[in-house]
């Protein structure tokens, strides 16, 4: 069975750019959520779709991010426009039905804004 | 509100050694989960471990060992007789059952564990 997988897995843009980063959750998981690390500090929640809907975006930083989940299946989170603390580690987690269910993670985007 | 620390950011052994890695956290909640997980070279998050409060028998696998206290809020790693493979950085992590937030999952800083030949 194939894992989450998250592209591209680096990316470099300067500053204003847009990027988008894209995440395939493990086939049959409703649950999808996307984490980040910033240097030094931790994981830290961003959002949690169940199927196409949002759950919860509290962690969400501000309104230049902006995730989705067509279909219930993979989900994009676009920064638009990008700054210099956007960069870290993006990481994408899926689970089953219940909120409560072990996370399964991808290998993360390393996203580094100059 | 929920916080998990890891107070050792790095950790040295030389293979064969055991070691222990600490997590303490803190909630308010009667019931939560806690888990562990382990980042190797290669980046991705490995699940290890997932333990309810209210399980507090102690759980071998192997060589790795965890020792849930819930009388002073911590769980434990150790890994006994370590390898060069054991060489990651490895998380801590506490979730909600209940409530806002419920199944998100928070994070220590982390602990790298490095194992010498």
């Amino acid at each position: 069975e194939a894992g989450v997988t998250q592209f591209p897995s680096h990316s470099v843009i300067e500053k204003g750019q847009t990027v988008t980063l894209r995440c395939d959750p493990i086939s049959g998981h409703d649950n999808l959520y996307w984490y980040r690390r910033v240097m030094g500090k931790e994981i830290k929640f961003l959002l949690h779709f169940v199927k196409e809907s949002k759950q919860d975006e509290s962690g969400m930083p501000n309104n230049r991010f902006l995730a989705e989940r067509t279909g219930g299946t993979y989900s994009t989170l676009k920064v638009q426009p990008a700054e210099l603390e956007d960069s870290g580690v993006y990481f994408c987690a899926s689970s089953w039905g219940l909120r409560t269910d072990t996370q399964y993670f991808g290998p993360g985007t390393r996203l580094t804004v100059l | 509100a929920q916080k998990v620390t890891q107070a050792q950011t790095e950790i040295s052994v030389v293979e064969k050694e055991d070691v222990t890695l600490d997590c303490v956290y803190e909630t308010r909640d009667t019931t939560y989960y806690l888990f562990w997980y382990k980042q190797p070279p290669s980046g991705e998050l490995v699940f290890l471990i997932r333990r309810n409060s209210f399980d507090e028998q102690n759980e071998i696998s192997g060589r790795y060992s965890w020792n849930f206290q819930k009388s002073t809020s911590s769980f434990n790693f150790t890994i006994t007789a370590s390898q060069v493979v054991d060489s990651a950085v490895y998380f801590c992590a506490l979730s909600r059952v209940r409530g806002g937030s419920q199944g998100n999952l928070i994070f220590g800083k982390g602990t790298k564990l490095s194992v010498k030949p």
